[in-house]
């Protein structure tokens, strides 16, 4: 049972276009979903997190929405630069507990 | 920010043979640290969590006698794969949760090929 789906395995962006990555997910119990961004042979890092109280969330360049009676959520970058380009797990979470984590969209931002 | 260091970053063992791998938080305290690993072109899997001083919870289908974990400090956790086999070769990541914040941090992750 894949509680957190990233339908789009890879997305290619224009440089200083919108990148829109997408997010579904299907427990209900999730509190709190984390967007990370990993590039290849390394570990996560932590770009942004939303509440599931809340429907948005900015931080500089980086907005995560939340929709939740569609159990889905997105991640907007704009302007996307090069270095952008990198794989992008979204992660669901509940009691401050483990994670869970969706198959990843490696974004791809061209010059 | 927290930083949290895994050690060794690639290991390359005979199949049969066990490993051990470290995970630090450097300058955190971190009662609860994770266990993943990413298969190429896969998401993230928990393994286990990983608390101090308790034994470690696995996740469904995870083997507790082959994947031992110890978490003997607030500030390091060990994974060691026992009797390793081809197919346990993966990227091992681990992440450690600060005792004061409860923010995730996430290590560099570690190579294993098993030969």
């Amino acid at each position: 049972d894949q509680q957190v789906k990233q339908n789009s395995p890879s997305l290619s962006v224009q440089e200083g276009r919108i990148s829109i990555l997408n997010c579904d997910y299907t427990n209900s119990m999730f509190d709190y979903f984390l967007w990370y961004k990993k590039y290849p042979a390394e570990g996560p890092t932590f770009l942004i997190s939303i509440s599931s109280i809340k429907d948005k969330n900015e931080d500089g360049r980086f907005t995560v929405f939340l929709n939740k009676s569609a159990k889905h959520l997105s991640l907007h970058i704009v302007p996307s630069q090069p270095g952008d380009s990198a794989v992008y797990f979204c992660a669901g979470a509940w009691g401050a507990q483990k994670l869970v984590f969706g198959q990843g969209t490696r974004l791809t931002i061209n010059p | 920010g927290a930083v949290v260091s895994q050690h060794p970053s690639r290991v390359i063992c005979k199949s049969g043979t066990s490993v051990k791998i470290e995970c630090r938080s450097l300058d955190f305290q971190a009662t609860t640290m994770f266990w993943y690993r990413q298969f190429p072109k896969q998401s993230l899997m928990l393994m286990a969590t990983s608390n101090e001083g308790s034994k470690a919870t696995y996740e469904q289908g995870v083997e507790k006698d082959k994947f031992l974990i110890n978490h003997a400090s607030l500030t390091l956790s060990t994974l060691t794969v026992t009797s390793a086999h081809p197919e346990d070769s993966s990227f091992y990541i681990c992440s450690a949760r600060d005792l004061g914040t409860v923010d995730l941090y996430f290590g560099p992750g570690t190579r294993l090929t098993v030969t």
